[in-house]
């Protein structure tokens, strides 16, 4: 069974600050995902990882995938109030070529950045 | 370009009244779909996901069903609503290759 563990859940911050999230994955696969959400809405995708070694880059967060360790990392450089949000990684469980598959989530990562 | 629909919003339904949630997809063919679930405070759960019209594969027993009536077309179900199914439902679809997932904006529902 595929695991999915996000760490840390909670994460306080001051405006200004660098932190790093984790994501690590317990099976193979070489597809992980990072999406946004905001109280009371739905998912908004930030960044799709598609090959070991990836590393994308979007203003102030920066993500990166190492399938070998199975683990992702979203870093934040000089946060501001406006990334407050839950941040969620996804696994996709379908192989490359495939044609099927779906998304295993970690349990999120409540992000507040306080000025 | 291609653009996901779900609806209701938000809907209150008493204990024991059926549900029906339905998504459409356009802009494409032959999506894969799916219906995830986020109780409140919590994670997603995959609850259904769907490869072709009538092909629905269920991740967990529960009290709800899904069908695929059409190519872009998801409906979510239940005959009984229970308190526990309150929560917030998200249709996503997906091409069947590396592109992502998109989601929809989501129903909120809560069971009194």
């Amino acid at each position: 069974e595929l695991k999915v563990e996000q760490n840390p859940l909670f994460l306080s911050m001051q405006e200004g600050k660098n932190y790093t999230i984790y994501c690590n994955y317990s099976t193979t696969s070489d597809r992980l995902y990072w999406y946004r959400q905001d109280p009371g809405k739905s998912l908004e995708s930030l960044f799709v990882l598609l090959s070991n070694g990836a590393v994308k880059q979007e203003g102030r967060l920066m993500a990166s995938l190492d399938t070998k360790a199975r683990l992702s990392t979203l870093h934040i450089t000089a946060a501001v109030h406006d990334l407050s949000a839950t941040y969620f990684c996804a696994v996709d469980t379908m192989n490359y070529g495939g044609s099927q598959g779906n998304l295993i989530f970690g349990k999120g990562t409540k992000l507040s950045v306080k000025p | 370009s291609q653009t996901i629909h779900q609806w209701p919003a938000t809907l209150v339904q008493p204990v024991g009244s059926p549900l029906s949630l339905e998504c459409t997809v356009e802009g494409t063919s032959n999506p894969n779909l799916y219906w995830y679930r986020q109780a409140a405070g919590r994670g997603l759960q995959l609850l259904f996901y769907s490869v072709g019209i009538g092909q629905i594969s269920s991740e967990v027993p529960q009290n709800l069903s899904a069908s695929r009536p059409q190519d872009r077309q998801f409906i979510l179900s239940s005959k009984k609503l229970l308190l526990s199914d309150s929560g917030f439902y998200l249709c996503a679809w997906s091409r069947q290759a590396p592109y992502g997932y998109t989601f929809g904006s989501g129903t909120r529902l809560t069971v009194v």
